[in-house]
C-alpha cells in the first residue's frame, strides 16, 4: 500500500530564512508527486507537481521540490520565506493501486509559521 | 466558474443520525474523492470513484457510504456507525487517465459537528 510521511509537523522560521520540508513515500511503482498548500481559512491548492523528466520542479511563489527516486523523497524548498508563506503544506502521491484505480494519498501535513 | 462545490459549509447533527454531505463538480472530471481532515493526521482517504457507478473504499471507509450515480456528483453519507464523525470533510476531483498524472482539485470543505 502506498503511504506518505512528512517528518516535520510544525516548523517556525523567521522571514528570509531558508525552508526545506521533508516528504518520503513508499510505493514500488510509478508515482506522480505533489505538494499542496492550505493557507489559513482557504481551501487546498496545488503548489507544484512532478510527473517525469527533470527531477527538480519549480512551482508557484518561488517554491521548488526535488524528486530523488533512490531515496523515495520529494522535499519542498524555498530559499527565503515570507510571512505570507505561513500555511499548512501537504505532500501527496498519486499512483495506481492493485485494482488499476488512481489513488491519491496525502501526508499528515506540516504547519509552517513564519515570524516577521 | 468551473469548480467543486461542497455544501453545506457547516453542519450539525445529533448523535445516531445519518447525514449526507454534498459534492458537485462541473469540471467534467471522472475521478472524485472524499477525504477527512483531522488535526495532526493530514488528509485520510474515505472513498474514491474513478467512473460513474463505481467506487472504492479508501483507508478509513468504515461508517461511511457513497454513491456515484452521476459524473458530477459524489455524495458522502456519514452513518451512525461512524464512531468519531466530527471532522472537516474535503471532496476532490481529478481527470482520470491510465497515466495517473493528474492533480486533484478541492472543494472548500464541510465541517461536520455531531453533538
Amino acid at each position: 500500500a502506498q503511504s506518505v510521511s512528512q517528518h516535520n509537523h510544525h516548523v517556525i522560521l523567521s522571514e528570509a530564512a531558508s525552508l526545506e520540508l521533508g516528504c518520503n513515500y513508499s510505493y514500488g511503482g510509478t508515482v506522480n508527486l505533489f505538494w499542496y498548500v492550505q493557507y489559513p481559512g482557504q481551501h487546498l491548492q496545488l503548489l507544484l507537481k512532478y510527473f517525469s523528466g527533470d527531477p527538480l520542479v519549480k512551482g508557484i511563489k518561488g517554491f521548488e521540490a526535488e524528486f530523488i527516486k533512490s531515496k523515495f523523497s520529494f522535499n519542498l524548498r524555498k530559499p527565503s520565506v515570507q510571512w505570507s508563506d505561513t500555511a499548512e503544506y501537504f505532500c501527496a502521491v498519486n499512483a495506481l493501486n492493485s485494482g488499476g484505480y488512481q489513488k491519491v494519498t496525502f501526508g499528515t501535513g506540516t504547519k509552517l509559521q513564519v515570524i516577521p | 466558474d468551473g469548480g467543486i462545490t461542497q455544501s453545506p459549509k457547516y453542519l450539525f447533527r445529533k448523535e445516531g443520525q445519518n447525514v449526507t454531505l454534498s459534492c458537485e463538480q462541473n469540471l467534467n472530471h471522472d475521478a472524485m474523492y472524499w477525504y477527512r481532515q483531522d488535526p495532526g493526521q493530514g488528509l485520510r482517504l474515505i472513498y474514491y470513484s474513478q467512473i460513474v457507478n463505481d467506487f472504492q473504499k479508501g483507508d478509513i471507509a468504515e461508517g461511511y457510504s457513497v454513491s456515484r450515480e452521476k459524473k458530477e456528483s459524489f455524495p458522502l453519507t456519514v452513518t451512525s456507525a461512524q464512531k468519531n464523525p466530527t471532522a472537516f470533510y474535503l471532496c476532490a476531483s481529478s481527470i482520470s487517465t491510465a497515466a495517473n498524472q493528474d492533480e486533484a482539485f478541492f472543494g472548500q470543505g464541510t465541517r461536520l459537528t455531531v453533538v
